[in-house]
């Protein structure tokens, strides 16, 4: 079973950014917080992981609570290339990846 | 990052008919993955390929129906045996590296009629 929730799905403007919850009540300490997307028809694309720390990138950044209990994914300046599900995942780094449903995002013009 | 390749990227097959896809990474890695995507799901892992040995299934996949090779540190296959309409699915193979970071072919998508 996956070990995260998060939302169905979310509607964002474009340009403005996107911020995507996601819960993981059960987190180990050894465990990390992985963000995949998915655009259509394609295979999920790796965007960014965290422990404790928060974390960007040339994509994307996230921010983990400082109980580890949940995290937000944020998208700074979305576009319509941006619409996917996106799949939060826990686990520890040697372990594979389970997916749950994701959030489907739509990115409005 | 890994790069991946899968042939077919896409099949129409008869039931009852077998079809074997192929992984070929552009680099050696630790692991090798194959996943099923059913049409509006999220993906399922099937196994995990296994250098030199048997693959090791998840609960509810078999041996004899998803038989799996991996002779090499960079290719693998996957067949699809003995097909039924309900095999029709996107399927992803899948690379960990040494950093222990996952990425993901492009997909083969199977129709069974």
């Amino acid at each position: 079973d996956a070990k995260t929730t998060q939302p169905t799905s979310m509607d964002c403007a474009e340009g403005r950014a996107a911020n995507l919850p996601c819960n993981h009540s059960t987190i180990s300490g050894n465990e990390y917080v992985y963000w995949y997307r998915q655009i259509h028809s394609q295979g999920p694309q790796y965007i960014i992981h965290g422990l404790k720390n928060n974390e960007t990138n040339e994509m994307a950044s996230l921010i983990i609570t400082e109980d580890r209990k949940s995290s937000t994914l944020i998208l700074p300046h979305a576009t319509l290339r941006d619409t996917a599900v996106y799949y939060c995942i826990v686990r520890v780094r040697n372990d594979k990846i389970i997916f749950g449903k994701g959030t489907r995002l739509h990115i409005l013009p | 990052s890994a790069v991946i390749s899968q042939k077919p990227s896409r099949d129409i097959c008869q039931r009852g008919t077998s079809l074997t896809i192929q992984c070929q990474v552009d680099s050696q890695v630790t692991m090798m993955f194959w996943y099923r995507q059913q049409p509006g799901q999220s993906l399922t892992l099937i196994a995990t390929a296994n250098q030199g040995s048997e693959a090791t299934y998840e609960s509810g996949f078999v041996i004899d129906k998803f038989p799996i090779s991996r002779p090499n540190l960079t290719f693998s296959t996957l067949t699809v045996s003995n097909m039924s309409p309900e095999d029709s699915s996107i399927y992803l193979c899948s690379v960990r590296d040494s950093n222990y970071e996952q990425y993901f072919g492009p997909g083969t998508r199977l129709t069974v009629t």
